[in-house]
């Protein structure tokens, strides 16, 4: 799976958008990106997915490049319950064998009042 | 449904104990993974399982795992050791099926431990 790089931190103003942004210059052309998020304490928790068109759901929109070598996730208005971890994963569809995702460190985000 | 739930939440053990770390899911999920995760390194898979009855490891040291039934994965750790010292991360998710192409891995709330 192709690697990923997050800035390790970012702040955010409490109403405005969020834009945690997403290297992944050795993405293959099969491999999905997904996005996580780990508030403290819990578990991380799915936000989003996609391949190469822009994805929304009630959580956040994601933004693939044309190239597919960067993306970034945008939390319309971001609330103090988004202060949280959050993961960029690029990974490929796979079989039943080897579900797993590979977490890295992640960019941890402040919102901040 | 309770989703994944792990106990317990907190724990103490002394070098050399052992231990089962508790992890079920009443979503029918096939697949089962436990990640460990320390401070700043994200996490990292230990053990996984595809169905009830199978079993495989990504970490070999320390850790055993059973998969009797679909709904329960305990972790054991067999001699522990202060580098076990870590949050434990239990998650489940569908096993993929023809025609999906990805799947949401659904994550319990974790076991924080730790070896003396």
């Amino acid at each position: 799976d192709a690697k990923t790089t997050q800035p390790t931190s970012m702040d955010c103003a409490e109403g405005r958008a969020a834009n945690l942004p997403c290297n992944h210059s050795t993405i293959s052309g099969n491999e999905y990106v997904y996005w996580y998020r780990q508030i403290h304490s819990q578990g991380p928790q799915y936000i989003i997915h996609g391949l190469k068109n822009n994805e929304t759901n009630e959580m956040a929109s994601l933004i693939i490049t044309e190239d597919r070598k960067s993306s970034t996730l945008i939390l319309p208005h971001a609330t103090l319950r988004d202060t949280a971890v959050y993961y960029c994963i690029v990974r490929a569809y796979r079989d039943n064998y080897g579900q797993n995702f590979v977490f890295g460190p992640g960019t941890r985000l402040s919102v901040l009042p | 449904n309770a989703g994944v739930t792990q106990t317990p939440k907190f724990h103490i053990l002394k070098t050399g104990q052992s231990m089962t770390l508790q992890c079920a899911q009443d979503m029918n999920h096939g697949y089962m993974s436990w990640y460990r995760q320390d401070p700043g390194m994200g996490l990292r898979l230990i053990y996984y399982s595809a169905a009830a009855g199978t079993t495989d490891k990504e970490v070999p040291n320390g850790y055993n795992v059973s998969r009797l039934n679909t709904e329960d994965f305990p972790l054991r750790l067999v001699s522990a050791a202060p580098s076990q010292t870590s949050v434990y991360l239990c998650a489940s998710s569908y096993p993929l099926a023809g025609g999906l192409k990805y799947n949401e891995q659904f994550f319990g709330p974790g076991t924080r431990l730790t070896v003396l």
